[in-house]
């Protein structure tokens, strides 16, 4: 069971729009912790995708972005590509776990 | 150019400690407000945050595994070395190190290895 909660899968044609949501806590997101957005493919390396305030670390396109509000989070993913077909996860962190870093159950981006 | 790769051991049988090594290069592990992170994934589920170690030497660690886990650093070897005891089939993940920074107060995991696969069985 995961300290954030996230929808299993999301699934959207090329060139739409999908979201993706992460819940939280008053311990983590709701405590204003920062929320990080990877992508995954398993056996390869996580790539951070947003940071901070809806930031993006160079070469990571403007189709992604990311926003907040309460204890929720979420990533947004405009003009959908192949390629974008993966595993996203968010991460966190909680107050209430000495400042743990928690992560979403992760969610398969499948492009029709 | 920054990179970080985990190497140890594939296979390891139940009750025996493993020993995970991330060896980086691009970056220095003596930088203020350098840190580097290990989570792992075991197979289909989910990351999972473990252990944590800052430029001075200050270390955190997931609470659900504190007791079995030890992070230390070599800044001269660019190496962070993790060690779990008494491992468990339930320990069988891929197990990945990453680096995180802070710039201007934002904090960046920015950068990951490709990640190692170990299998716990006898």
């Amino acid at each position: 069971q995961s300290v954030l909660t996230q929808p299993p899968s999301v699934s959207g044609a090329p060139g739409q729009r999908v979201t993706i949501s992460c819940t939280g806590s008053s311990s983590n997101i709701g405590a204003g912790k920062v929320v990080h957005w990877y992508q995954h493919l398993p056996g390869t390396a996580p790539k951070l995708l947003i940071y901070g305030k809806d930031k993006r670390p160079s070469g990571v396109p403007d189709r992604f972005s990311g926003s907040k509000s309460g204890t929720s989070a979420s990533l947004v993913i405009t003009g959908l590509q192949a390629d974008d077909e993966a595993d996203y996860y968010c991460q966190s962190y909680d107050g209430s776990l000495s400042g743990s870093w928690v992560f979403g159950g992760g969610t398969k981006l499948t492009v029709l | 150019q920054i990179t970080l790769k985990e190497s140890g051991p594939s296979l390891v049988k139940p009750t025996q400690t493993l020993t995970l090594t991330c060896t980086f290069s691009g970056f220095s592990l003596k930088t203020t407000g350098v840190a580097v992170a290990w989570i792992r994934q075991p197979p289909g589920k989910a990351l999972e945050w473990l252990a944590l170690i800052f430029w001075d030497d200050d270390k955190r660690y997931s609470p659900s595994l504190r007791s079995r886990l030890t992070i230390t650093k070599d800044t001269s070897k660019n190496q962070v070395v993790l060690t779990m005891t008494n491992v468990d089939p339930a320990d069988t993940a891929t197990y990945y190190c990453g680096r995180r920074i802070t710039v201007f107060g934002d904090v960046i995991p920015d950068y990951w290895g490709q990640g190692t696969l170990v299998t716990v069985s006898s």
